[in-house]
């Protein structure tokens, strides 16, 4: 079964500046899809960015980046110029190419913004 | 914007008692998901539908949870009885086709007491 693990609980960085969150996740497929998800306080959870595992270069979604190194099996998300509605839980989530596609999600990490 | 939407937002119910969740997912989007989300952990699927019929129901405890999608639409989740472990969010989800987003609703928090 797959797991995805996020050790960072918690993480603040002041307005403006960048801030990364980290995600490792296990694995024995070749084939699969990484995620970020976020959730704000009392809000739906929604999309921040996709990975493809078969493609080397690192997905990028304007401020949002990711660093994807797969034989490491890390996946992380960098937010540039942090603004205050970045504030919210971030979810890092694996998702298998085939089979029955359900989102296996990580514990989650609290971003806070600091103006 | 089409959004998922769920109901109600917010359930305080008393140990025992039976509670039932809706969500009506976005036109079209043949896949519909529940996942439960404990406070401060990441959501964990119980059952996805593949239009009516069940795909995953693994993770569901069938001996106090149902799930249904009758005409392959909106769905209802029910517990009967509440237990004081089950207070958390839960979530729907839905996915059109082959596309890899899941658009989530806004949850229904449950609080059993």
């Amino acid at each position: 079964a797959q797991t995805v693990t996020q050790s960072q609980p918690e993480m603040s960085v002041q307005e403006a500046e960048t801030v990364t969150l980290s995600c490792t996740y296990d694995t024995s497929e070749s084939d699969y899809y990484l995620f970020w998800y976020k959730q704000p306080p009392s809000r739906q959870m929604i999309l921040v960015i996709r990975q493809e595992a078969y493609k080397q270069q690192n997905a990028t979604e304007n401020r949002f980046s990711v660093n994807f190194q797969k034989a490491a099996k890390s996946f992380s998300l960098k937010i540039s110029d942090s603004q205050l509605g970045d504030a919210a839980m971030y979810f890092c989530a694996y998702r298998s190419r085939g089979g029955a596609q359900k989102l296996v999600f990580g514990q989650g990490t609290r971003l806070t913004i600091n103006p | 914007e089409a959004e998922v939407a769920q109901s109600p937002r917010y359930k305080i119910t008393e140990k025992s008692q039976a509670v039932a969740f809706w969500c009506d997912p976005i036109s079209g989007h043949a896949t519909l998901y529940w996942y439960r989300q404990i406070l401060g952990q990441g959501p964990e699927l119980l059952v996805q539908f593949q239009d009516e019929s069940v795909v995953d129901d693994s993770q569901l405890p069938k001996d106090r949870f149902s799930a249904e999608r009758l005409k392959g639409v909106d769905s209802t989740l029910k517990i009967q009885p509440a237990e004081l472990g089950d207070s958390a969010m839960y979530l729907c989800a839905s996915r059109e086709g082959v596309s890899y987003e899941q658009y989530f609703g806004p949850g229904t928090r449950l609080t059993v007491t």
